[in-house]
C-alpha cells in the first residue's frame, strides 16, 4: 500500500517568521509530486506540480523542493502572513492513482 | 488555463431521492478524474476514481450502488448519490487531469439531505 505522510501535522508560527514542513512518499510509483493549499470547506488550490528529482518551484513567497530518489518534497514559507493559514496538502501522484497525504495544517499567529 | 466545472454548486433535496453532480473539464481531455468527499472539520477523502471509458475504482468503505460514477467521455464524470439520507450530506469535490497535465479541481458541491 503506497503511503504518503506529512509532518508536522499542525504548525504555529509567529506572523513574519519563515516555516517549511514536508512530504515524504515511496520513490517507486513516482510520475509527479501535488502541493496544494486548502481552505476547509473551499476548492483546494493547487500551488505547484513537480516531476523532477532537483525541482525547485516558487511562487511569490512560497517555494518547494522535491528529491525523488530519496522520496521527499519540502514546503517553504517566507514571511509567513495570516492569510497563509490553511492546511497545505502534498500528494503522490503515480499516474491513474493520486495518493494524498492527510496535510498540514498552518496556523499564523499574529 | 485549464478549468474545471462542477455542477450545481449547491443542491438541497428530500430523502430518498437521487442527486447527480456534474464535473467537466472545459479546455483539456481528462483522462483521469477524481471524486471527494469532505466531512465537517476534516481533509478530504477520496471516494472513487475514474478513468475515462472503464469502470470507477472505488476506495474501501465506500459503496459502489450508493454512490454511481460515470465517465462516459473525456470531458464529462458525473457523481450520482442514491436514494440521498442526511447522513450523505457533505461538501463533495471532483478532480481532472489529463495526460502530462496538473489536476484541476472544481469548485464543489453541497449537498444537503432533508
Amino acid at each position: 500500500i503506497l503511503n504518503v505522510e506529512q509532518s508536522p501535522q499542525s504548525l504555529h508560527v509567529q506572523e513574519g517568521d519563515s516555516t517549511n514542513f514536508t512530504c515524504s512518499f515511496p520513490s517507486s510509483n513516482f510520475y509527479a509530486l501535488h502541493w496544494y493549499r486548502w481552505e476547509t470547506a473551499k476548492s483546494p488550490e493547487a500551488l505547484f506540480v513537480m516531476t523532477l528529482n532537483g525541482d525547485e518551484k516558487k511562487k511569490g513567497r512560497i517555494s518547494a523542493t522535491l528529491n525523488t530518489k530519496e522520496g521527499y518534497s519540502y514546503l517553504y514559507i517566507k514571511g509567513s502572513q495570516p492569510e497563509d493559514s490553511a492546511t497545505y496538502l502534498c500528494a503522490l501522484d503515480s499516474n491513474y492513482q493520486l495518493i494524498w497525504g492527510a496535510g498540514t495544517k498552518l496556523i499564523i499567529k499574529p | 488555463g485549464a478549468v474545471v466545472s462542477q455542477h450545481p454548486s449547491r443542491v438541497i433535496c428530500k430523502s430518498g431521492t437521487s442527486v447527480k453532480i456534474e464535473c467537466r473539464s472545459l479546455d483539456f481531455q481528462a483522462t483521469t478524474m477524481f471524486w471527494y468527499r469532505q466531512f465537517p472539520k476534516q481533509s478530504l477523502m477520496l471516494m472513487a476514481t475514474s478513468n475515462e471509458g472503464s469502470k470507477a475504482t472505488y476506495e474501501q468503505g465506500v459503496e459502489k450502488d450508493k454512490f454511481l460514477i460515470n465517465h462516459a467521455s473525456l470531458t464529462l464524470s458525473t457523481l450520482t448519490v442514491t436514494s440521498a439520507h442526511p447522513e450523505d450530506s457533505s461538501f463533495y469535490i471532483c478532480s481532472a487531469r489529463g495526460l502530462n497535465s496538473p489536476l484541476h479541481f472544481g469548485n464543489g458541491t453541497r449537498l444537503t439531505v432533508t
